[in-house]
């Protein structure tokens, strides 16, 4: 069965820091991964990832891939408390179909 | 606001009464999702649509459940018989396929409560 976990589950940090967070997935016939950020209600679009070793950047937010190790990280530098929200991340096993994860609850403190 | 409309945004129903989403995809998009969320999890997928044909269900879609996108632009996800464990956000996305994206657009989504 397709996979997705997430770590942590729940972070808090002070507005400056910089924070990681992890995906890791276990899927048949992989197409791509997905990141996006929960705030109250819908999930909006941060990244797409299909190749390894490519990072993907948006403003203080990166992400990259690793296909051979099967995982993929978030990275959010000079967190803002705008950033606080759940990230979720999300792979396509071949039905364009979202497998999630738990969640990351990202809590910036001012 | 990512062009996907859903309603009611809220929903409070007594167990045991039938109700019934609304979902509007982006208007270009074929291919419609339907999936569940539950506090503290992510979405679970339910099942999607590609124009007015129902492609994949879900194990968790039981009998209670049924999706239908008639004409191939709105869908409607109606639950029978509610019980409290459907107590979730559904969530509505689309995507055209046929493009090299996997990117899903969002509706806010449904807020069912079940007393």
């Amino acid at each position: 069965e397709d996979k997705v976990v997430q770590s942590p589950l729940s972070l808090v940090v002070h507005e400056g820091d910089t924070v990681t967070l992890n995906c890791s997935y276990e899927v048949t016939n992989f197409r791509s991964l997905l990141w996006y950020k929960q705030e109250k209600k819908a999930p909006t679009f941060l990244f797409m990832l299909t190749s390894s070793g490519i990072e993907k950047k948006s403003g203080r937010l990166s992400s990259i891939l690793d296909k051979k190790e099967l995982f993929s990280i978030l990275n959010i530098t000079a967190t803002q408390t705008g950033d606080s929200a759940v990230y979720l991340c999300a792979v396509v096993p071949g039905a364009q179909k979202l497998v999630f994860g738990q969640g990351t609850r990202l809590t910036i403190n001012p | 606001d990512t062009g996907v409309s859903q309603n009611p945004r809220h929903k409070i129903t007594k167990r045991g009464q039938n109700v019934t989403f609304r979902c509007d995809p982006i208007s270009e998009h074929n291919r419609l999702y339907w999936y569940r969320q539950t506090l503290g999890q992510g979405p679970e997928f339910l099942t999607y649509f590609q124009n007015e044909a129902q492609l994949e269900k879900s194990r968790l879609l039981s009998d209670r459940f049924s999706a239908e996108r008639p004409k191939g632009s709105f869908s409607t996800l109606e639950i029978q018989r509610t019980e409290q464990g459907d107590s979730a956000m559904y969530l509505c996305a689309s995507i055209t396929s046929g493009v090299r994206t996997d990117t899903q657009y969002f509706g806010p989504g449904t807020r069912l409560t079940v007393l």
